[in-house]
């Protein structure tokens, strides 16, 4: 069974600063990847998504992510956060079974991110 | 543009009572997902629909949750005898297809945050 840990429950930046959002996986065969933000009282929405191109993923809002195997990670960066940035933030991961799978989502626990002036 | 909603956005129950949580996918998409969002938690997997078929529960906590999906649009997630234990967010995601070799995205609703007395 796979699994998605998030380091770090609650991380925070200056406005401006690097932004890095840690993930691992842990999986039999290289999964399906994604990052969601969560902004209160709004539903889940797609940051990016790795299934299995490109290794580094570039999503909306200037993020990306990079996919390293030996790692087990898809760690999410962002140059410089801005402070609509500030949001919750989940890795996810969908299991790739044979190359076919009906997209069920497994969630980390979630990373709140803090941006202040 | 119409996305994924859920009614009602709140809902506040008597330990003991039943509850409906309504979900509308994007139209026309095929996938619905259902998924339960502890407070502090990741968002769990409970139940798959492609069309009008249930082809995973294997997410249902107890036989006291039940959804439905009759026509491949509307959703229903319906809780017997509510818990304490069931006070959380439920999300839908809907998605354009199927599965397979393409991983669609996800579309999530805003939730139905339930809490239980």
């Amino acid at each position: 069974a796979q699994s998605v840990t998030q380091l770090g429950s609650h991380v925070s930046v200056s406005e401006g600063a690097l932004v890095l959002l840690r993930c691992n996986y842990s999986s039999s065969v290289p999964p399906y990847l994604f990052w969601y933000v969560q902004y209160p009282n709004q539903g889940l929405q797609l940051l990016l998504k790795y299934t299995s191109a490109a290794t580094l993923v570039k999503g909306i809002n200037g993020f990306e992510a990079e996919f390293k195997k030996s790692e087990t990670s898809f760690h999410l960066t962002k140059p410089s956060a801005h402070m609509s940035d500030a949001a919750e933030y989940f890795c996810a991961v969908i299991r790739n079974a044979g190359g076919t799978s009906y997209g069920k989502l497994t969630f980390g626990q979630g990373t709140i991110l803090t941006v202040h002036p | 543009g119409a996305g994924v909603s859920q009614s009602p956005r709140y809902k506040v129950a008597k330990r003991g009572q039943d509850v409906a949580l309504r979900c509308d996918p994007i139209s026309g998409h095929v996938s619905l997902f259902w998924y339960q969002q502890a407070l502090g938690q990741g968002p769990e997997f409970l139940t798959y629909f492609q069309n009008e078929a249930q082809l995973d529960k294997s997410g249902l906590p107890s036989d006291r949750f039940f959804a439905e999906r009759p026509e491949g649009s509307v959703s229903t997630l319906k809780i017997q005898r509510t818990q304490q234990e069931d006070s959380a967010v439920y999300l839908c995601a809907s998605s354009q297809g199927a599965g397979g070799l393409v991983i669609d995205t996800q579309y999530f609703g805003p939730g139905t945050r339930l809490t239980v007395l």
